[in-house]
């Protein structure tokens, strides 16, 4: 019953490096997305993604890659992380209706 | 550009009671709307997935219903329990291309139920 499965939980960076939040399903999901959430700003789309080899940009995708290799895997990447960038992200899978892992809290200093 | 908009931002009941929540959204052309359910410092919980063509659907206490035209949906909580303590948001597609689907956020709803 693992579902959608985000690694790290909880993860602090200074600004300026690299990671990436891992994001991966077991329910053979073709469609996977990205968002952030933010106190007064709800949930905003980052990335999505229809299968291996297809992705688009969503409401705010600057400071972000992301890349979809297997239908299982979907990582979000920051290349050079910023405060701005403070926050809890969301991994989902699923079509009508999404499904939504636990989330990374991600800090920034 | 697709607005999702939740009323009330909180509300606080006593136990017992039946409640409404109440979603709005600008662009009626949806075919589906979800309503998730968020604990603290938690993942979102899908609760309910409307069709447009359904117009309500029901889990136990819960009857979520879909009006179109009128760009609203709203989720009913009967007989209401401190376990319902959340916050409650709706959602409805950000767009179905051949890149994906993904959703639209309101802000929600922060529904405290005191015993």
């Amino acid at each position: 019953n693992a579902g959608v499965t985000q690694t790290p939980k909880f993860q602090v960076l200074k600004t300026g490096q690299s990671m990436t939040l891992q994001c991966a399903q077991d329910m053979n999901h073709e469609y996977m997305s990205w968002y952030r959430q933010d106190p007064g700003m709800g949930l905003r789309l980052i990335h999505y993604s229809v299968g291996a080899g297809i992705t688009d940009q969503g409401e705010v995708p600057n400071g972000y890659n992301v890349s979809r290799s297997t239908t299982e895997d979907f990582p979000l990447r920051l290349l050079s992380a910023a405060p701005s960038q403070t926050s809890v992200y969301f991994c989902a899978s699923g079509h009508q209706p999404q499904h939504f892992g636990d989330g990374t809290r991600l800090s920034i200093l | 550009k697709q607005e999702v908009t939740q009323i009330p931002a909180a509300l606080s009941v006593p136990e017992g009671e039946n409640l409404v929540l109440n979603c709005s959204f600008t662009d009626s052309a949806i075919y589906n709307l979800q309503w998730f359910r968020q604990d603290p410092g938690k993942g979102l919980t899908s609760l309910l997935l409307i069709q447009s063509s359904q117009r309500e659907q029901t889990s136990g206490r819960l009857n979520a219903s879909l009006d179109k035209s009128s760009g609203r949906s709203t989720l009913y909580i009967a007989a209401s329990q401190p376990g319902d303590s959340a916050t409650y948001l709706c959602a409805v597609p950000f767009m179905e291309s051949n890149s994906g689907y993904a959703l639209n956020f309101g802000k929600g709803t922060s529904l405290l139920v005191t015993p």
